[in-house]
């Protein structure tokens, strides 16, 4: 198993751009996590979707950000437009919940928006 | 929400030595505490979880205690290698199925 799989792996854009990123959740997993990771706020779940529907989205920041899960095996997370503050690494992770709740982590997109 | 608080924030020991973090959460219908271990510029790696109905779990050098009355719990690395040297994340979940992080332990082990 190829693990969770995120592109890209390294975003620069300028302020006011749209960003995309993608994830593959690993095969047979039924939920998909966003998570963004900064020094000051550590590690924060921005939205999680089960079987393919958004669950709870209370995290994400404002309207600027957006996620989508079109089918069980690809997640987008939109930022538009993007600002500076939104510079951070992001994570995808994926899990099979009735299962366990053990969630395995992408490598992470690191987003520098200038 | 839950609300999971981790200290300390940074710890260091001598190789061989033990290493305690500890974490509380406020949610008592959390019931999966899963621990993180995140080396520089990777991505975070499941290396222990425990489950409301365990109050102790061990793995080689790795163990990890819930009381969950005081709804706190902890991970304990004992004889500690410089390949232990990370920042380590403790987090609770519960019907939500969502994490809630702590804020990180930044550990050293020096040789």
């Amino acid at each position: 198993d190829a693990g969770v799989i995120q592109s890209p792996r390294h975003e620069v854009t300028e302020m006011g751009q749209e960003v995309t990123l993608r994830c593959k959740p690993i095969s047979g997993h039924n939920s998909l996590f966003w998570y963004r990771q900064t020094m000051m706020r550590g590690l924060e779940l921005l939205i999680y979707f089960n079987n393919n529907v958004p669950i709870d989205d209370s995290g994400m920041p404002e309207d600027r950000f957006s996620a989508k899960m079109p089918n069980a095996s690809f997640s987008t997370l939109k930022i538009q437009p993007s600002e500076p503050r939104d510079s951070a690494v992001y994570f995808c992770a994926s899990s099979h919940i009735g299962l366990n709740n053990e969630q395995f982590f992408g490598p992470g997109t690191r987003l520098t928006v200038l | 929400g839950e609300n999971v608080e981790q200290h300390p924030s940074t710890l260091s020991v001598q190789e061989g030595d033990s290493a305690v973090i500890k974490c509380t959460y406020s949610d008592s219908a959390s019931n999966y505490f899963p621990w993180y271990k995140q080396e520089l510029g990777k991505r975070p790696q499941l290396i222990i979880d425990i489950r409301s109905n365990v109050g102790e779990k061990k793995d080689q050098r790795i163990a990890v205690t819930l009381n969950k009355t005081a709804k706190h719990f902890s991970l304990h690395i004992t004889e500690t290698q410089p390949e232990d040297s990370a920042v380590y994340f403790c987090a609770a979940s519960g019907s939500g199925y969502a994490l809630n992080f702590g804020k990180g332990t930044s550990l050293l082990v020096t040789p």
